[in-house]
């Protein structure tokens, strides 16, 4: 059993398409993340949800917008695609306090 | 505000021999610290951690880390690396008692050669 699934895993669009990623954990944990991992392999917070409560957001473009229907999932919706946003995102979970779990990440090509 | 420094972008090694992966960070307060790798065209998987309590820190693999408070560190060693071992080693760090987000450092590509 995957504890931290996201999905697509691998994801080719034009610009300007709008996508979703989809990210849910089977840890009972209580905080979800998204992680954004760029083409020099640099990993970086974008977001953070505590009991669905947004609690971090690193000046990530507006066309970036998480949402957590419940503890276990945490999507994330890309508005108007640019080729900058290839990269490689990382949904995460942890318990508050604890270590953070991540996911087999999703490989976005924007072409 | 948190920083780490992972020293070498690179680390060449042959099978069987150690390895020492170097890391160091910055922070305020007092810190939680891990080593994660990527394998090829994978996930985060998490190596080890420190959290409190004994500096030597064991992980999985073969793999340890000592955290050394008066040096900001906490490198990676294993005494006898494998051709799997080939990958990428993240050094990340967050606020002691509020693990909800981490700093990551740049990674070290490891390459065990034959």
């Amino acid at each position: 059993d995957t504890a931290v699934s996201q999905t697509p895993k691998y994801l080719v669009t034009q610009m300007g398409n709008d996508k979703s990623i989809k990210c849910e954990q089977n840890l009972g944990h209580d905080t979800m993340y998204w992680y954004k991992q760029d083409s020099k392999k640099f990993l970086k917070i974008m977001f953070s949800y505590n009991n669905k409560e947004l609690i971090i957001n690193e000046t990530v473009p507006n066309r970036f917008s998480p949402k957590s229907p419940d503890k276990a999932h945490l999507n994330l919706h890309i508005n108007s695609l640019e080729l900058g946003d290839s990269a490689v995102y990382f949904c995460a979970s942890s318990s508050w306090g604890n270590t953070i779990y991540f996911g087999e990440g999703s490989w976005l090509t924007v072409v | 505000a948190q920083s780490v420094t992972q020293l070498d972008s690179q680390v060449p090694v042959f099978e069987e021999a150690p390895v020492e992966l170097r890391c160091n960070y910055s922070s305020s307060v007092s810190v939680y610290l891990f080593w994660y790798v990527q394998y090829p065209n994978q996930g985060l998987q998490l190596l080890l951690k420190y959290l409190s309590g004994s500096t030597l820190v064991k992980g999985i693999n073969g793999f340890e880390a000592e955290f050394n408070k008066s040096q900001t560190s906490f490198h990676l060693r294993k005494p006898s690396v494998h051709i799997s071992d080939t990958a990428e080693y993240f050094c990340a760090v967050s606020d002691g008692g509020s693990n909800y987000k981490l700093t990551f450092g740049k990674g070290t590509l490891l390459t065990v050669n034959p």
